[in-house]
């Protein structure tokens, strides 16, 4: 099975600010890797598909990149509502898995 | 609007049996391929299971830890989706989501969960 590791584990940014997350593929999930966003008591929501493609309805603040084992998901100026958890999801290989998921926290 | 509710959770002893529903609506439920996802207490998300449409098969699939001891089925019918789970474990303490599968395999549409928990 795919191991998806994601880090920062905690990143603690202000408002307005830019926020980087990784997630790193124990093997090449070619671009078939997700992006969820969690917040307190809400279930997930899919947020970027196929490694760079935005779900319906997710503002361009969002952007994800990367290819085979290394991606980024970037927002661009962090918005009050963006203070959440992320988790990274890969369906290259079964059974599908997730990442530990990186906490975005209000610095 | 697409929506999926579960229900069913609840307190239930080590090796006890428990049913979740997942009600659908707002797309045609017979088409979709839909899964079951779950989350322990304080802890990431772990796919538990997914089956087919009946024009693709209707077929299941379920993560190693779970194999043998859940069952997923639907009922198109009713628009509803089912998880079936026996000898339960306190380790399958968790809340469950139900999730729409979209056509490249994405877990598009959550539910809100439903949390179940194994203790004596």
């Amino acid at each position: 099975e795919i191991v998806l590791t994601q880090s920062p584990a905690t990143l603690s940014l202000s408002p307005g600010e830019r926020a980087t997350l990784s997630c790193r593929a124990t093997q090449s999930v070619s671009s078939y890797l997700a992006w969820y966003q969690q917040k307190p008591g809400q279930a997930p929501r899919l947020l970027i598909y196929d490694a760079s493609n935005r779900a319906t309805g997710i503002p361009a603040r969002f952007s994800g990149s990367g290819s085979g084992t290394d991606f980024t998901l970037t927002i661009s100026s962090l918005e009050p509502e963006d203070f959440a958890v992320y988790y990274c999801q890969q369906r290259s290989n079964w059974p599908p898995t997730f990442g530990q998921g990186t906490k975005v926290e209000v610095k | 609007e697409v929506q999926v509710v579960e229900s069913g959770g609840g307190l239930v002893k080590p090796g006890g049996s428990l049913r979740l529903s997942c009600a659908a609506s707002g797309f045609s439920f017979s088409n979709a391929w839909m899964s079951w996802v779950r989350q322990a207490p304080g802890k990431g998300l772990e796919w538990v299971g997914r089956i087919k449409s009946k024009t693709d098969g209707g077929t299941t699939d379920y993560a190693a830890p779970v194999k043998g001891r859940f069952t997923i089925s639907r009922d198109d019918s009713k628009n509803t989706l089912y998880l079936q789970m026996n000898s339960l474990k306190t380790e399958d303490t968790a809340v469950y989501y139900c999730t729409t599968l979209d056509g490249n395999g994405w877990f598009r549409n959550w539910g809100q969960g439903t949390l179940v928990t194994v203790s004596s």
